[in-house]
């Protein structure tokens, strides 16, 4: 089956600051790759996903990048902001069937 | 419109008894999907249905574990014979379609405490 690798498992970046996590996956026919964000004690919430056919996609301060000879994708936060901290989430999923996820990065952004 | 919706919030039980858990999608969506969640980790793929169907059940934990949905709405993710392991909490997501890749919607989940 899948396997989702994430890295770092915790990143302290000061406000303002860019943060990178990054995943790996190990199915090459995986096409489909969600991000979550999880606060503590809430539920994760998607926050952006981009499907093999792209290389990269941008939603304001986020951006994701799909690498799929080398079979890796990166989370990208700019500006970060203190509401960013959260637990972060990896996916990859062959067409929305099963999913499989990455083991969350706690990103703290110190003021 | 409501989101995914779980009962209960919160469940005690003492091991070796069997539990439910319920999770209600958002209307009409065809996929659901159960996970479970150990305390600091991270999301452990159980059981996904599209429609009524369950094309893989090979997530399951162990055949103390079954799933089952109705309507294509409300599914039951039951647990016999509990163990301490099995102390986490279980989350349901529904999306649109899961052939095609869509968003999933997660439910607040179910805190399991075996004792």
């Amino acid at each position: 089956g899948e396997n989702v690798e994430q890295h770092p498992s915790t990143l302290s970046v000061q406000e303002g600051d860019s943060a990178v996590i990054k995943c790996t996956y190990s199915d090459s026919a995986s096409n489909y790759f969600p991000w979550y964000k999880q606060e503590l004690g809430k539920r994760p919430q998607l926050i952006i996903d981009i499907r093999s056919n792209v290389g990269e996609k941008k939603d304001q301060r986020i951006a994701v990048t799909l690498n799929k000879t080398a079979k890796h994708f990166s989370l990208h936060i700019t500006e970060t902001q203190p509401e960013d901290s959260a637990v972060y989430f990896c996916a990859a999923s062959i067409g929305g069937n099963q999913f499989y996820f990455g083991t969350g990065t706690s990103l703290t952004v110190i003021p | 419109g409501a989101g995914v919706s779980q009962s209960p919030s919160n469940k005690v039980t003492e091991k070796g008894k069997d539990v439910e858990l319920r999770c209600d999608p958002i209307s009409g969506h065809t996929a659901l999907y159960w996970y479970r969640q150990r305390l600091g980790q991270g999301l452990e793929f159980l059981i996904y249905f599209q429609g009524n169907s369950a094309p893989d059940k090979s997530g399951l934990p162990s055949d103390r574990f079954s799933a089952e949905r109705t309507g294509e709405s409300v599914s039951t993710l039951t647990i016999q014979r509990t163990q301490q392991e099995d102390s986490a909490v279980y989350l349901c997501a529904s999306s649109l379609d899961s052939r095609t890749g869509n968003e999933q919607f997660f439910g607040p989940g179910t805190r399991l405490t075996v004792l």
